[in-house]
């Protein structure tokens, strides 16, 4: 069981909003930086936001997340067909002190 | 260009030992966080173990007291050793750098398969 909770799965339509909640605790996203990554079939993971909700250069603004007390959210606008990949989010838990990621969420478009 | 390659992974009997290596290019793997995450067949990514820029490392509670993670600053590399390998250890190892912000990369991963 993941320290971080994800939905196993998120579907839209293409040009939909998909939105993708990460539960944690006061140990790990109330007290640290949320990361998100998407990772694409048969690849390697990706980062996608860092510090909560900063993207890094290359990243389409179509991404996009928040935080709030233990919980934080991605939020992927304007849904292409590119998007489909399993999206993990992850933060450094001070009572485990290691690394903790959310189970993933496998976002289609239909 | 930032860049990781992972290597040393392949088939080996339960209780037996590993050595994953990380060959990095276009930074110092001492000034930078790194770590080991993996990934098992069909499932989530793990964290593994992390060394710090100072030197200190952590480990995930599942593989505490069996791996150990270094770094080589003249090879610019890291390694993860594995001793007392068991079937749960199945995955890809992924190698990764961080700054804490922008700066996170991955290696393409190397496979590791414990056979019972």
């Amino acid at each position: 069981q993941s320290a971080l909770t994800q939905p196993p799965s998120a579907s839209g339509a293409p040009g939909q909003r998909v939105t993708i909640p990460c539960s944690g605790s006061s140990s790990n996203i109330g007290s640290n930086f949320v990361f998100w990554y998407q990772q694409l079939p048969g690849t390697a993971p990706k980062l996608l936001i860092y510090r909560h909700s900063q993207r890094p250069s290359g990243v389409p603004d179509r991404f996009s997340a928040s935080k709030s007390d233990t919980s934080a959210s991605l939020v992927i606008s304007g849904l292409r067909s590119e998007d489909e990949a399993d999206y993990y989010c992850a933060a450094w838990d001070d009572s485990l002190s290691g690394r903790v990621f959310g189970g993933g969420t496998k976002v289609t478009v239909l | 260009e930032v860049q990781l390659v992972e290597s040393g992974g392949g088939l080996i009997q339960a209780g037996g030992s590993l050595r994953l290596s990380c060959a990095a290019s276009g930074f110092t793997v001492s000034t930078n966080y790194m770590s080991w995450v993996r990934q098992a067949p069909g499932k989530g990514l793990e964290w593994v173990s992390v060394i710090y820029s100072g030197g200190s490392t952590y480990y995930a509670d599942s593989v505490k007291g069996r791996f150990t993670i270094s770094r080589d600053i003249s090879e610019n590399m890291v390694s993860l050793q594995m001793n007392n390998l068991r079937a749960e250890d199945t995955a890809v190892y992924y190698c990764a750098v961080s700054d804490g912000e922008s700066l996170d990369v991955w290696g393409q991963g190397t496979t590791v398969t414990v056979s019972s």
